[in-house]
């Protein structure tokens, strides 16, 4: 079964921890992102991968980190130097970086910061 | 630089009814086009994309959308909502920024099906 898989679920951290999200796909893709997503708004880029060992900034990276060391994970850092961490994080992943690939994404995990 | 307008935050239908949800974009390159579904704490879900081939994209669960470059819009509908329908939906524009093509995400509308 093809897929995106997103761990945890849930995750609850106190203040000054960093915390790791997982994100891991079985589809090849080339290009995986991760997203933000607050109530009544839209997904807004953290961080982006094209290509195994390189990955750039979205539109609010600051107090996120990630890693692509190999092509089917793709892990997200959430720092203490995030200032509002809680939120709803969806990884997605597509062929390429190319205009018409849709992207596919994760379940999610929802982060809450005591 | 791209942007989407979704032009309704909540919509609510009866269940049987037809379902508008509209879309505005402006982009400076001609533009890939999304239609997301979200239920809640779920990923997204892709329900149909345009890339510049027909102006009217057929979808999933009977949804479709037109392209309209003239009023650039990109309005969703389908013609009888089903109870099923009832989730959060999201307008998306593709174009080439920096070194990649990104997303860009519409702040979405909820989509209520009364019975």
């Amino acid at each position: 079964d093809g897929g995106i898989t997103q761990s945890p679920k849930y995750l609850f951290r106190k203040e000054g921890q960093n915390v790791t999200l997982s994100c891991e796909q079985n589809l090849n893709h080339d290009a995986m992102y991760w997203y933000r997503q607050d109530p009544g708004q839209g997904l807004r880029l953290i961080y982006y991968s094209q290509i195994v060992n390189d990955f750039q900034k979205g539109d609010i990276a600051e107090g996120y980190s990630v890693s692509r060391e190999k092509k089917e994970s793709f892990p997200l850092t959430v720092t203490s130097a995030q200032k509002n961490p809680t939120a709803f994080y969806l990884c997605a992943s597509s062929i390429g970086v190319y205009r018409g690939n849709e992207q596919f994404f994760g379940p999610g995990t929802r982060l809450t910061v005591l | 630089a791209q942007s989407v307008t979704q032009l309704d935050s909540h919509v609510s239908v009866s269940e049987g009814t037809p379902v508008l949800l509209r879309c505005n974009y402006s982009s400076s390159y001609s533009p890939s086009l999304f239609w997301y579904v979200q239920h809640p704490n779920k990923g997204l879900q892709l329900l149909l994309k345009y890339t510049s081939a027909a102006t009217l994209v057929k979808g999933i669960n009977g949804f479709e959308a037109e392209f309209k470059k003239s009023e650039t819009s990109f309005h969703l509908t389908k013609p009888s909502a089903h109870m099923s329908d009832a989730a959060e939906y999201f307008c998306v524009v593709s174009e080439l920024s920096g070194s990649a093509r990104q997303l860009t995400f519409g702040s979405g509308t909820q989509l209520t099906v009364l019975p």
